[in-house]
């Protein structure tokens, strides 16, 4: 049972160029996240989708675009790179329902911009 | 929306001492509060969670408080262990959303000194 996949865990990009992550979760849970982690600053929401077909915007959405392309898998993208998007993203999930739930994180993607 | 704050930003005690982390949210309809530890360089995990109707909520050494008049939540680690060492994060869900949407809170590393 691998949890929460995400690759890849290193890339490193020039600025204007476009890049797509992706995260997979074999718990059949409903809900995933994306998350991007600065030093010193926590974990911020970038887009959520709350279950299959449904996208949302989180805290910080700028700059990113996001696909759920089924119950498994919910992808990032960067159209357009930049420097201020160096980062650490994780990917989440979790079971829906009312009220908060616990989320299950992938080991992370490790972005530099150039 | 919902804020979330946490202090100390840094926390050093000696082994065997107990530690104290402290949080405060905005949103007075959050409901679900959870901790997660993060060691270095690996994803978040969760380590314990309680909800508004619950005021504390213990887990061998580990323990937290809910303080909801007040806004605010305490995680409390007792005899602590150099593998306690990492960094912890608060966090608080607002509202009924389905997507359980959560702000973390902005991180405190704790060190335990032999």
């Amino acid at each position: 049972n691998a949890g929460v996949t995400q690759t890849p865990k290193f890339q490193v990009l020039k600025t204007g160029q476009s890049m797509t992550l992706q995260c997979a979760q074999d718990m059949n849970h409903n809900s995933m996240y994306w998350y991007r982690q600065d030093p010193g600053m926590g974990l911020r929401l970038i887009y959520y989708s709350a279950s299959e077909g449904t996208t949302d915007k989180g805290e910080v959405p700028n700059g990113y675009n996001v696909s759920r392309l089924n119950k498994r898998e919910f992808s990032l993208r960067l159209e357009s790179a930049a420097p201020s998007q160096t980062s650490v993203y994780f990917c989440a999930s979790s079971v829906a329902g009312t009220g908060g739930q616990p989320q299950h994180f992938g080991d992370g993607t490790r972005l530099s911009i150039l | 929306g919902e804020n979330v704050e946490q202090h100390p930003s840094t926390l050093s005690v000696q082994e065997g001492d107990s530690a104290v982390i402290k949080c405060t949210y905005s949103d007075s309809a959050s409901n679900y509060f959870p901790w997660y530890k993060q060691e270095l360089g690996k994803r978040p995990q969760l380590i314990i969670d309680i909800r508004s109707n619950v005021g504390e909520k213990k887990d061998q050494r580990i323990a937290v408080t809910l303080n909801k008049t007040a806004k605010h939540f305490s995680l409390h680690i007792t005899e602590t262990q150099p593998e306690d060492s990492a960094v912890y994060f608060c966090a608080a869900a607002s509202g009924y959303s389905s997507a359980s949407k959560i702000i973390f809170g902005s991180g405190t590393r704790l060190s335990i000194r032999p």
